[in-house]
C-alpha cells in the first residue's frame, strides 16, 4: 500500500519570498510522483511530474520539485512567489494497483493551502 | 479537446435518495477514474475503467456506489439511498494511452451535499 503525508496543511508567506511544500511518500515499489494544483474554484491541475531520469523537476511557472529516494521525499519548492500562486497543492504517487498491474490510480495526500501575502 | 466535464456541478439531495453523475472524459482518452474528496483531504480512488471494463474498485465504494462506463465513452456514478457521509466532491479524471501516459486529466467535480 501507498500512502503520502504533507506535512503542513498551511503556509502563509509573503509575495516574493522563498516556500517550500513538503512531502513524504511510502511505498514498498518504485512509484511515480505527482504535485497537483487547485486553484479556488477551480478543477485539480498537474504542476509538475517525475517518472524517471532526472530527480529535479520543474514546471513551467517556476516551481520545482526534487525527488529523494533516501527520504522518500517529494518537495515543492519556488524562490518567489506571487500572489497569483495563491492555491491549494497535492502531492500524489501512483504505482501498480491491484495484480501488480499499473492501472495508474493516484493516491493524494491531503494537501498544502498555500496562501500568498502581498 | 474540451477538457473533462462533469455534470451536475452541484447536486442538493435528501437522505435517502438515489443520485447520478455524469462524467465526459477527453475524447480520445481510454481510461477513466472516479475519486471522492471530502473537506479538508485529498482525493481518495474510488474506481478505474479501461474503455467499458471496470478494473479496480477501491473498498470505499460501498454496495450502495455502482459506476458504469457503456461503449467505453462518458461514465456514470450513481448512489443509491444516499447518507450525509456521501457529501463530498466527487471528481473524474481520464487518461490517455500515449503522450503523457501517467497524466490524469481532472474535471471540475461535482460537489454532493446530502441534507
Amino acid at each position: 500500500a501507498q500512502s503520502v503525508t504533507q506535512l503542513d496543511s498551511q503556509v502563509p508567506v509573503f509575495e516574493e519570498a522563498p516556500v517550500e511544500l513538503r512531502c513524504n511518500y511510502s511505498s514498498s515499489v518504485s512509484v511515480y510522483l505527482f504535485w497537483y494544483v487547485q486553484y479556488p474554484n477551480q478543477g485539480l491541475q498537474l504542476l509538475l511530474k517525475y517518472l524517471s531520469g532526472s530527480t529535479l523537476v520543474e514546471s513551467i511557472n517556476g516551481f520545482e520539485a526534487e525527488f529523494n529516494k533516501s527520504q522518500t521525499s517529494f518537495h515543492l519548492r519556488k524562490p518567489s512567489v506571487h500572489i497569483s500562486d495563491t492555491a491549494e497543492y497535492f502531492c500524489a504517487v501512483s504505482g501498480p494497483g491491484a495484480g501488480g498491474t499499473s492501472y495508474g490510480k493516484l493516491t493524494f495526500g491531503q494537501g498544502t493551502i498555500l496562501t500568498v501575502h502581498p | 479537446d474540451t477538457g473533462v466535464s462533469q455534470n451536475p456541478r452541484h447536486k442538493i439531495t435528501k437522505r435517502g435518495q438515489n443520485v447520478t453523475f455524469r462524467c465526459d472524459p477527453i475524447s480520445e482518452h481510454n481510461r477513466l477514474y472516479w475519486y471522492r474528496q471530502t473537506l479538508g483531504q485529498g482525493p481518495e480512488f474510488l474506481t478505474y475503467f479501461q474503455n467499458e471494463a471496470q478494473l479496480e474498485k477501491s473498498r470505499l465504494l460501498s454496495d450502495r456506489f455502482s459506476a458504469e462506463r457503456p461503449k467505453g465513452s462518458f461514465s456514470t456514478l450513481e448512489i443509491q439511498r444516499t447518507e450525509q457521509g456521501d457529501s463530498a466532491m466527487y471528481l473524474c479524471a481520464s487518461r490517455g494511452l500515449a503522450g503523457g501516459i501517467h497524466e490524469q486529466y481532472f474535471g471540475p467535480g461535482t460537489r454532493l451535499t446530502v441534507t
